[in-house]
């Protein structure tokens, strides 16, 4: 089946500092990729739809200059937390959609735990 | 706009029980649901999906699930639980509109697997 990846898979980072998560479909081109935010024995959260060549679009109550999203070619997109803080510290998981399947057809990535101390 | 509500956030059934965990939906259009499972510190990994097919879905692992239009639920089935079920598990709900093709996540329910 597709795989969808995430790196790095756990990060560590003081507050103040940026941070960079890639999210890559291995196996398949997405046009379209999704960024969520898991909280401890939470739901995911949708932050973002990540379109290539184009700008992202944000839900409600997420800042996109905090959370910059950068899809920059079929198989890879960045999420990038900007002077993180200890509110930050979450799982981030992507998800990415394959070009050429059903809409309905979303591929996860394994996660991304942050830290902000 | 649509959502799922997810009954009970926590699940116990012995060895060898029948699981059953509860989705109910709302949305304006004909939806597509899903059940996700989430194993500790890990990504989320598809169980079944309805897309207005057939309304009973048999998917990985023995699940399955059976959309019922007049109660609006999507509940997910197992005859027989075993240990490795384990895990959390989501119910979502989508309904791919031109404007609108977002998934959107129950809170989740954990399912404890009495020995």
């Amino acid at each position: 089946g597709a795989v969808v990846s995430q790196h790095p898979s756990r990060v560590i980072c003081k507050s103040g500092t940026s941070v960079k998560i890639e999210c890559r479909s291995l196996d398949f081109q997405a046009t379209t990729m999704f960024w969520y935010r898991q909280f401890p024995k939470k739901s995911l959260m949708l932050m973002a739809t990540s379109n290539e060549g184009s700008k992202a679009t944000y839900e409600q109550g997420v800042e996109k200059d905090k959370f910059l999203i950068n899809h920059a070619s079929l198989t890879l997109s960045t999420l990038t937390v900007t002077s993180a803080h200890p509110e930050d510290s979450s799982f981030y998981i992507c998800s990415a959609r394959d070009r050429i399947q059903r809409k309905e057809t979303q591929y996860f990535g394994p996660g991304t735990r942050l830290l902000v101390l | 706009a649509q959502s799922v509500t997810q009954l009970g956030s926590h699940v116990s059934v012995s060895e060898g029980a029948l699981v059953l965990l509860r989705c109910n939906y709302s949305s304006s259009v004909p939806p597509y649901l899903f059940w996700y499972v989430q194993y500790p510190n890990q990504g989320l990994q598809l169980l079944l999906k309805y897309t207005s097919a057939a309304t009973l879905v048999k998917g990985i692992n023995g699940f399955e699930a059976e959309f019922k239009k007049s109660e609006t639920s999507f509940h997910l089935t197992k005859p027989s639980a075993h240990m490795s079920d384990a895990a959390e598990y989501f119910c979502a709900v989508s309904e791919f509109t031109n404007r609108d093709d977002k998934i959107i996540f129950g809170k989740g329910t954990r399912l404890h697997i009495l020995p």
